[in-house]
């Protein structure tokens, strides 16, 4: 398996403009994770699926932020409109449902807004 | 809720000397626990888990990591560090059937020559 794969690496957008992050989990994955690492923050927990539905949206920063996982090899992250302080590099996660089980990292989007 | 707390943000030692890097969690239940590393503009990498076989747990690189659930504690060692160690290393806590995975602050690893 190629891993978990996100696109793009690399984004620079304006303010305002809709930015969608994308992500592709391991095959057989159960579960999916969307976080945000930023100096000040570290990382932080987003929204996570269990089988394509979503579990807990509780970090989202606001309405701003949404995500989708409309089947179980792909889910987006959209922020719409963008501002500056979403700068930061968005890692997408995916894990077997088993216990003591590890969850396996995409290699980040770094997201520029200008 | 679960929740995890590393103790130093920033750690700083020489070449060949012991590495410790604290963390201490809060868990209703047996939680999972796991240690990430991250170098420089890189992804994040596993470098152990606590799977509840074993309460010392070791790693790649060299660590390891002892489970103590009195002290609710899993701080990460290497004997020697070396200078390809500098990063910075995420104590991971799992919540138990739910399975959300939060990350502690992090704690930045120098290692001087």
């Amino acid at each position: 398996d190629a891993g978990v794969i996100q696109s793009p690496r690399h984004e620079v957008t304006e303010m305002g403009q809709e930015v969608t992050l994308r992500c592709k989990p391991i095959s057989g994955h159960d579960y999916l994770f969307w976080y945000r690492q930023t100096m000040m923050r570290g990382l932080e927990l987003l929204i996570y699926f269990n089988n394509n539905v979503p579990i807990d949206d509780s970090g989202m920063p606001e309405d701003r932020f949404s995500a989708k996982m409309p089947n179980a090899s792909f889910s987006t992250l959209k922020i719409q409109p963008s501002e500056p302080r979403d700068s930061a590099v968005y890692f997408c996660a995916s894990r077997p449902g088993a216990e003591f089980t590890e969850a396996f990292f995409g290699q980040g989007t770094r997201l520029t807004v200008v | 809720a679960q929740s995890v707390t590393q103790l130093d943000s920033h750690v700083s030692v020489s070449e060949g000397t012991p590495v410790l890097l604290r963390c201490n969690y809060s868990s209703s239940y047996s939680p999972s626990l796991f240690w990430y590393v991250q170098h420089p503009n890189k992804g994040l990498q596993l470098l152990l888990k606590y799977t509840s076989a074993a309460t010392l747990v070791k790693g790649i690189n060299g660590f390891e990591a002892e489970f103590k659930k009195s002290e609710t504690s899993f701080h990460l060692t290497k004997p020697s560090a070396h200078m390809s160690d500098a990063a910075e290393y995420f104590c991971v806590v799992s919540t138990t059937g739910g399975f959300k995975t939060i990350f502690g602050a992090g704690t930045r690893l120098f290692v001087k020559a």
